[in-house]
């Protein structure tokens, strides 16, 4: 079974606070990708990378940033949180070639306060 | 870039009926058309896609269909059962970085 890991389930943290949100796959994808999800707006695109030390911008790069040091670990980064911060955050992963399936983490629920 | 637009945003039917959810994309480039599952407090899981070189796929009780030249696809259920109660996510990628862009998802219901 793939298995997509995010290190947390959920988070509270205070405006202003740096907060990293880890992420792990097992299947030696090449392609990982942070979405954020809210209510009535679906899946939305926050930074992708498609191998080691690199990253591409999504949709909705602002007020994040993104790290991967290793093939399998992804990290997102809210530099300072804010509340409008506050949802799901859903990473994923696929193999480089495009047509694909991607498997999705648990999810992390962030509240920032 | 990509922008998928999703209808209905919620869907009720009573079990046994068929449920059809409709999705249209922007991006002509885009050949890969997946659907995901999301059930309460899960994560979204792929319950079938279609590519672009295909009309219409089935599995079962689940079946895609895509007109490449409206560039519309949409899922059909049929013979809905209670645990079909879930959001659907459609969604569309080019054979780039394997991107989705995703709709922005259909809460379907199915009362016994």
């Amino acid at each position: 079974d793939v298995k997509v890991t995010q290190s947390s389930r959920y988070l509270v943290k205070r405006t202003g606070e740096k907060v990293f949100l880890e992420c792990v796959q097992d299947m030696d994808h090449e392609n990982m990708f942070w979405y954020r999800q809210d209510p009535g707006l679906g899946l939305r695109l926050i930074y992708f990378s498609y191998d080691v030390k690199m990253k591409e911008k999504g949709d909705i790069p602002e007020g994040y940033s993104v790290s991967r040091e290793k093939k399998e670990r992804f990290s997102l980064i809210l530099e300072s949180a804010s509340t409008n911060q506050t949802s799901m955050y859903l990473c994923a992963s696929s193999p480089l070639q495009g047509g694909t399936e991607a498997f999705f983490g648990q999810g992390t629920r962030l509240t920032v306060v | 870039g990509e922008n998928v637009e999703q209808h209905p945003s919620t869907l009720s039917v009573q079990e046994g009926d068929s449920a059809v959810i409709k999705c249209t994309y922007s991006d002509s480039a885009s050949n890969y058309f997946p659907w995901y599952k999301q059930e309460l407090g899960k994560r979204p899981q792929l319950i079938i896609d279609i590519r672009s070189n295909v009309g219409e796929k089935k599995d079962q009780r689940i079946a895609v269909t895509l007109n490449k030249t409206a560039k519309h696809f949409s899922l059909h259920i049929t013979e809905t059962q209670p645990e079909d109660s879930a959001v659907y996510f459609c969604a569309a990628s080019d054979s780039g970085y394997s991107t989705l862009t995703f709709g922005k998802g259909t809460m379907l219901l199915v009362s016994p």
